[in-house]
């Protein structure tokens, strides 16, 4: 595989349900990202992994927790969600370092909570 | 923090004509800043990049160009065809790593 993988593609899950978001990438790359998509809004930053570490938290609540294991994988724990959430969550990566800084999306995974 | 203002309203326009999307942004300047594409249920692409340094960039049918006074870039597609129907997006340089999007205007080519 190439490229930004995420599963699941669809997620619906009640307030009370625990899931998570996987997301792969396979492009070598040493930084991802989580980022929320709501209709006719600007894509918002989440959370930023530079070498693993967590370098930014943009005020995300805590239902919301990372995880990244190493520089290919990074997962969204999600628990106790509000119908507000649902959204479409896309994680990237990137090349930190490079003169360019373009991202490289997966396909997103469209959350509906009930 | 910046804010990035991209026209909500859709773009509509006839097949071969040049499409141009337009992008502004409230504070300093950035290093760079970049366009993508997104169609309907997929991630963003990337499409180009310009620098602060750089007035104009092009790549095939795509020409973005960036004006720091006016805090301005403006990105056209020349010879549009239907095919190019999508949301684009505006991505500016915050700090570090950190990209901030505009929220997209939408292209419809028609036939």
């Amino acid at each position: 595989e190439t490229g930004v993988t995420q599963t699941p593609r669809h997620l619906v899950m009640g307030m009370t349900n625990k899931k998570s978001l996987k997301c792969e990438q396979h492009l070598g790359h040493n930084a991802m990202y989580w980022y929320k998509q709501s209709a006719k809004k600007p894509l918002e930053l989440m959370f930023v992994y530079n070498f693993k570490e967590q370098t930014e938290n943009n005020s995300v609540p805590s239902r919301f927790s990372p995880e990244c294991p190493n520089s290919s994988h990074l997962f969204l724990h999600l628990h106790t969600l509000q119908p507000e959430d649902s959204a479409l969550y896309l994680c990237a990566s990137s090349q930190v370092g490079t003169s360019t800084g373009e991202l490289f999306f997966g396909e997103g995974s469209r959350l509906t909570v009930l | 923090s910046q804010k990035i203002e991209q026209n909500s309203e859709a773009l509509n326009i006839q097949e071969g004509k040049t499409a141009t999307l337009t992008c502004n942004y409230t504070n300093y300047s950035p290093a760079y800043l970049q366009w993508y594409r997104q169609d309907p249920g997929r991630g963003p692409v990337f499409l180009l990049l310009i620098r602060e340094n750089e007035k104009e960039k092009r790549k095939e049918r795509l020409k973005v160009t960036f004006d720091t006074t006016l805090k301005q870039s403006l990105f056209h597609i020349t010879a549009s065809q239907p095919a190019d129907s999508a949301t684009y997006l505006c991505a500016l340089e915050e700090y570090g790593n950190k990209l901030v999007f505009g929220a997209g205007t939408i292209l419809r080519v028609k036939s």
